[in-house]
């Protein structure tokens, strides 16, 4: 199993930032996937999910609005659509396996600089 | 929401030494919900426990979990070097989707 995240940058708030995830080594049409965000010395936050086959979709409170999360089987890529950056949202961004209820496999992550 | 508090906050320990990690939830938590993950230094987290007290693949049986109700317990029976790390427990709930205690960090005394 490999995840492998990329299209972190530094960007200016109010900007946007479009986040992909490659996976392989399994079925990835039969998995849902989560993005997970740490911020720089803090711990980790939940931040989307996108369910297999209908692509169900889940935001945590502070991004609900402003992130949306979408997928490609075709391509086995998930992707994360950034907007409205604050500078609360600078972060090592992981992707994540859905396990059922667990968080079974990650991406090494991708940061995230929001800043002027 | 529930909240998951972890305590404590720092652990130093010796290698050989027994670890024990807790967390706590503000309200009664379902064992199948209950997961721990490490993160050592400048890499993503890694699976440890899942349903409170089942290893993950390739977890080394000197791991074990164990809890109920609102208190996990993540026991660490002889630390290795290769241990000092991080430790998150998480529950999956409706909304957040998924919430994870603020760490505990166990470093090498």
């Amino acid at each position: 199993v490999q995840v492998v995240e990329s299209g972190g940058n530094l960007v200016e708030p109010g900007g946007s930032l479009r986040l992909s995830c490659v996976a392989s080594g399994f079925t990835f049409s039969s998995y849902s996937f989560n993005w997970v965000r740490q911020a720089p010395g803090k711990g980790l936050e939940w931040v989307s999910y996108i369910s297999s086959r209908v692509s169900i979709q889940y935001y945590a409170d502070s991004v609900k609005g402003r992130f949306t999360i979408s997928r490609d089987d075709a391509k086995n890529s998930v992707f994360l659509q950034m907007d409205s950056l604050t500078d609360d949202d600078t972060a090592v961004y992981y992707c994540a396996r859905d396990g059922g209820v667990t968080l079974d496999s990650w991406g090494q992550g991708t940061l995230v600089t929001v800043s002027s | 929401e529930i909240v998951l508090t972890q305590s404590p906050g720092t652990l130093s320990l010796s290698p050989g030494e027994r670890a024990t990690l807790s967390c706590r939830a503000s309200q009664s938590v379902s064992t199948s919900y209950l997961a721990w993950y490490q993160q050592k230094p400048g890499q993503a987290p890694r699976l440890l426990m899942l349903r409170a007290s089942n290893r993950a693949t390739g977890i080394p049986d000197r791991f074990s979990g164990s809890g109920s109700g609102r208190d996990f317990t993540l026991t660490i029976s002889r630390l290795e070097p290769e241990d000092f790390a991080v430790y998150y427990c998480q529950v999956f709930g409706s909304s957040p989707l998924y919430t994870f205690g603020q760490g505990t960090k166990l470093e090498m005394k």
